[in-house]
């Protein structure tokens, strides 16, 4: 693995089920992040680790939950998905909280019918 | 509430200098960034500016007034690879990033 990976890369999904999009990074960093980007908007924050086991809630953490069991994982669960959560969603790292770069995963594309 | 405003779309020639503003309102203030997005990729990062000046990087070079609220992004010799987005982003008082919603700048022969 070299850097921060995504998976799936894309998903069609039916109304009411649940879905985990997976997030691997290999760089040893503390701080992680997911967002979505919907057209016409900015990124928008989820949810974030500021290092394992804490997580919170960033600006549109409603219908989404993750976990940070340790330093390379930080899964992002959609309990029962809707269509507004069509999207495209981006997982990133940071060394820390506050750094100033965070690197991106490739993304995944979305599609909940 | 907070809140970045960038151009929606910019188009320049191959060659020439563009210049992409943004202006910010944050709850605090811990920088600013820039990034840059091809189509169905993900964002990588350009520039971060804490203190007011340019900062210039190659081709590349970000501006801020931390009073004015304002950063702009300038791009020299521009290239066809240069078409993509960029995102403006700042971070505010709880090392959050507020993101606008991405300048896509389109490059002409």
């Amino acid at each position: 693995i070299a850097g921060i990976t995504q998976a799936p890369t894309s998903q069609i999904l039916a109304a009411g089920r649940r879905m985990t999009l997976r997030c691997t990074q290999d760089m040893r960093h503390n701080a992680m992040y997911w967002y979505r980007q919907d057209l016409g908007l900015g990124l928008r924050l989820i949810h974030y680790s500021n290092t394992a086991g804490t997580t919170g809630k960033g600006e549109v953490p409603d219908g989404y939950s993750v976990s940070r069991a340790n330093t390379d994982d930080f899964p992002l669960t959609l309990a029962s998905a809707v269509p507004s959560q069509t999207s495209v969603y981006f997982c990133a790292s940071s060394d820390s909280v506050g750094s100033n770069e965070q690197f991106f995963g490739p993304g995944t594309r979305l599609t909940v019918l | 509430g907070q809140n970045i405003d960038q151009p929606t779309e910019m188009t320049a020639t191959e060659g020439a200098i563009v210049q992409i503003n943004c202006t910010y309102q944050t709850s605090g203030f811990n920088g600013l960034f820039w990034y840059q997005q091809h189509a169905g990729e993900a964002p990588t990062f350009l520039s971060y500016n804490v203190l007011d000046g340019l900062e210039e990087k190659g081709r590349f070079s970000s501006f801020l007034s931390r009073s004015k609220g304002y950063s702009y992004l300038l791009l020299k010799e521009l290239q066809m690879k240069d078409s993509a987005s960029y995102l403006c982003a700042a971070m505010d008082s709880n090392y959050q990033l507020i993101w606008g919603a991405g300048t896509k700048l389109i490059i002409k022969p």
